[in-house]
């Protein structure tokens, strides 16, 4: 069965340093996609990387980037130069590619709290 | 519509009343997906529609829970003689497709409290 796993509850980083927020998973599709959600404390869930099961290189988008690191079925956020502004909760997540559902399987997430 | 829409914002019912929770996507989104997100937890999923094939039901955790989509667009979320443990905030989300790589728009939820 599908398994999103982010064993990090809390985390806390400097302003300006970076940091990194760890997700494994495990599935048996060869096709899938890896998702990073970031929800503060207003609520709404804001998407913020792709990683697909094929692609070569690891996504990157403005300070976010992941890396994946496919034979350890691991797909790390790493921000770069942390704002006051990151301080949430993030959350990782799975879509299995052949199953013709599409849905998502979702971390329990890591909350992140930059310190000024 | 420029977003997902949910409504009401906020539900207070008492038990065993019948609560609908109501979702309008992004005009165009085939993709419609609803999850429940229960204090400090992480998303757990309940339905997904897709065009007009059949959902995927298979999050739906008891016959108390039922979801429709209407005309491909508008999704209401049943749930009957409320419980307790019902208390959470619902999510919907949409989508171009199952398949997009931008993952889903969602909306800013239904906080259910069931007193």
């Amino acid at each position: 069965a599908q398994k999103i796993t982010q064993t990090q509850p809390g985390m806390f980083v400097q302003e300006k340093e970076a940091v990194t927020l760890d997700c494994t998973y495990d599935t048996s599709d060869p096709s899938y996609g890896l998702f990073w959600y970031k929800q503060p404390s207003s609520g709404e869930m804001i998407f913020l990387i792709y990683q697909g099961s094929y692609d070569q290189q690891n996504a990157t988008e403005g300070r976010y980037s992941l890396n994946f690191q496919k034979a350890r079925k691991s797909a790390n956020l790493v921000i770069s130069a942390s704002q006051l502004g990151d301080s949430a909760m993030y959350f990782c997540a799975m879509r299995e590619g052949t199953s013709g559902t599409y849905k998502y399987i979702f971390g329990t997430g890591t909350r992140l709290k930059v310190l000024a | 519509g420029a977003g997902v829409s949910q409504s009401p914002s906020n539900k207070v019912t008492e038990k065993g009343k019948d609560v609908e929770l109501r979702c309008d996507p992004i005009s165009g989104h085939t993709a419609l997906y609803w999850y429940r997100q229960s204090l400090g937890q992480g998303l757990e999923f309940l339905i997904y529609f897709q065009g007009n094939s059949a959902p995927d039901k298979s999050g739906l955790p008891s016959d108390r829970f039922s979801a429709e989509r209407t005309g491909g667009s508008v999704s209401t979320l049943t749930i009957q003689r409320t419980q307790q443990e019902d208390s959470a905030v619902y999510l919907c989300a949409s989508s171009l497709g199952g398949s997009s790589n931008y993952g889903y728009t969602f909306g800013s939820g239904t906080r259910l409290t069931v007193v």
